[in-house]
C-alpha cells in the first residue's frame, strides 16, 4: 500500500528566510504527488502537483517542488517565506485504480511557523 | 472554481446521538470523499463514493456511514455518537480519469461530549 512519511511534525523559519519541507512516498509505480496547505481553521488548498513530466514543479504563492524518484521524495521548496505562510502542509499520494476513481494517501502533516 | 460546501463548520453533541455531517459540490466530480483530521495523525479516509449509491470504505470505516442519493451529495453519518469521534471532519470532491486531485470544503468540526 502507498504511504506518505513527512519527517518534520514542526519547522520554524525566519520570516525571509528560505524554506524546505520533507516529503517521502512508498508506491510501487510512478506516483501522483501534491502538497497541500491548510491555514487554521481552513480547509485544504492545492499547492502543486506532479503527474509526469519535469520533475520541478511550480505552484501558487511561490512554493516549487522537486521530485526525485531514485530518493522516493517530493520535497517542497520557497525561497522566501513571508508571515502569511505560516499553516500545516501536507503531502499526499495518489492512487487511480483501474476502474478510473482515485483516493488519496496523505503524510501526517508538517506545522510551519514563521518567526519574525 | 471548484466548490464543496459542508452544512456545519462547528458541531455540538451529546454521546448517543445520530449526527449527519453533509456536503455538497458543484462541478459535477463522481468522486467524493470523507477525511477525519486529527493532530498528528493527518488526514485518515473514512468512506469514498465514485458513483450515486455506491459507496467503499476507506482506512476508518467503523463507526460511521455514509449515503449518496443525489451525485453533488455525501452525508457522513455517525449512528451514535461517541466521545472519541469528536474531530474535524473533511468532505472533499474528485473528478475521475486519472488526475487523483481533491477539492476540499473548510472541514466540519465534530464535538461529542
Amino acid at each position: 500500500a502507498q504511504s506518505v512519511t513527512q519527517p518534520d511534525i514542526h519547522i520554524t523559519v525566519s520570516e525571509g528566510a528560505s524554506l524546505e519541507l520533507r516529503c517521502n512516498y512508498s508506491y510501487g509505480a510512478t506516483p501522483y504527488l501534491f502538497w497541500y496547505v491548510q491555514s487554521p481553521g481552513q480547509g485544504l488548498q492545492l499547492l502543486l502537483k506532479y503527474f509526469s513530466g519535469d520533475t520541478l514543479v511550480q505552484g501558487i504563492k511561490g512554493f516549487e517542488a522537486e521530485f526525485k524518484r531514485s530518493q522516493s521524495s517530493f520535497n517542497l521548496r520557497k525561497p522566501s517565506v513571508h508571515w502569511s505562510d505560516a499553516a500545516e502542509y501536507f503531502c499526499a499520494v495518489g492512487l487511480v485504480l483501474n476502474s478510473g476513481y482515485s483516493t488519496l494517501t496523505f503524510g501526517k502533516g508538517t506545522m510551519l511557523l514563521v518567526s519574525p | 472554481d471548484v466548490k464543496v460546501t459542508q452544512s456545519s463548520r462547528y458541531l455540538v453533541k451529546r454521546t448517543g446521538e445520530k449526527v449527519f455531517l453533509e456536503c455538497v459540490q458543484d462541478m459535477d466530480h463522481e468522486n467524493m470523499f470523507w477525511y477525519r483530521q486529527d493532530p498528528g495523525l493527518g488526514l485518515r479516509l473514512i468512506y469514498f463514493s465514485y458513483d450515486v449509491k455506491m459507496k467503499e470504505k476507506g482506512d476508518i470505516p467503523e463507526g460511521y456511514s455514509v449515503s449518496r442519493e443525489k451525485k453533488e451529495r455525501f452525508s457522513l453519518i455517525l449512528e451514535s455518537a461517541s466521545t472519541n469521534q469528536t474531530s474535524m471532519y473533511l468532505c472533499a470532491s474528485g473528478a475521475p480519469g486519472g488526475t487523483g486531485e481533491l477539492f476540499f470544503g473548510e472541514g466540519s468540526r465534530l464535538t461529542v461530549l
